[in-house]
């Protein structure tokens, strides 16, 4: 059972660079989302969707986009990199209701310089 | 908007002391509310939860109790071992279906 799986795991980008962070689950869970960690500053919400061909803004969208044409997938999109966007992205899932936990991947540690 | 709020850390303890991690939390409505452990290297993965007030969640020794009249949800343990060194989080699913996460507090247990 694989759960939520991300990739890459590592990336070194450079300014100005773009690159597609891939997300997918199997278990069929409707919400995903993505967030960034920072030292000290907890997990802020960039993206998430509540069913596919449904996305909306989480706290901190700047700089980023995504997409979920289908339930399994749901990639997370950075256009121009910029050293800001350095910091630690993890996806995660859950079935529906407000009860229900957070799956979550790995993580994918980012690096622009 | 909904917020949760975490005591300041780092916290240090020797193995076998009591464990309290303070957290309160700001939401519309009745929201559930949920502790997660993220050990080094890894991702989150769900401590405990309770879903209305007064329920108390409890795991690996592990407790919370949702106190709606505080808008609080602390975390305890009687004995924590060197195996419980981690980052804990608080949070909480509002009725817009978003998880909000506090910043997080590092735990080192000595042996």
């Amino acid at each position: 059972n694989a759960g939520v799986t991300q990739t890459p795991k590592f990336r070194i980008l450079k300014i100005g660079q773009s690159m597609t962070l891939q997300c997918t689950q199997d278990m069929n869970h409707n919400y995903m989302y993505w967030y960034r960690q920072d030292p000290g500053m907890g997990l802020k919400l960039i993206y998430y969707s509540v069913g596919a061909g449904i996305t909306d803004k989480g706290e901190v969208p700047n700089g980023y986009n995504v997409s979920r044409s289908t339930t399994e997938d749901f990639p997370l999109r950075l256009e121009l990199a910029a050293p800001s966007q350095t910091s630690v992205y993890f996806c995660a899932s859950r079935r529906q209701g407000g009860g229900e936990k957070l799956f979550f991947g790995s993580g994918t540690q980012l690096s622009v310089l | 908007g909904d917020s949760v709020t975490q005591m300041e850390g780092p916290v240090t303890l020797s193995e076998e002391a009591f464990l309290t991690i303070n957290c309160t939390y700001t939401a519309t409505g009745y929201p559930s509310l949920f502790w997660y452990v993220q050990y080094p290297g890894e991702g989150l993965q769900l401590l405990l939860k309770a879903t209305k007030a007064d329920d108390k969640g409890s795991n690996k020794g592990f407790e919370a109790t949702y106190r709606k009249e505080t808008t609080s949800f602390h975390l305890e343990k009687g004995s924590v071992q060197v195996s419980d060194s981690a980052v804990y989080f608080c949070a909480l699913t509002g009725a817009n279906s978003k998880l909000t996460f506090g910043k997080g507090i590092t735990l080192s247990v000595r042996p």
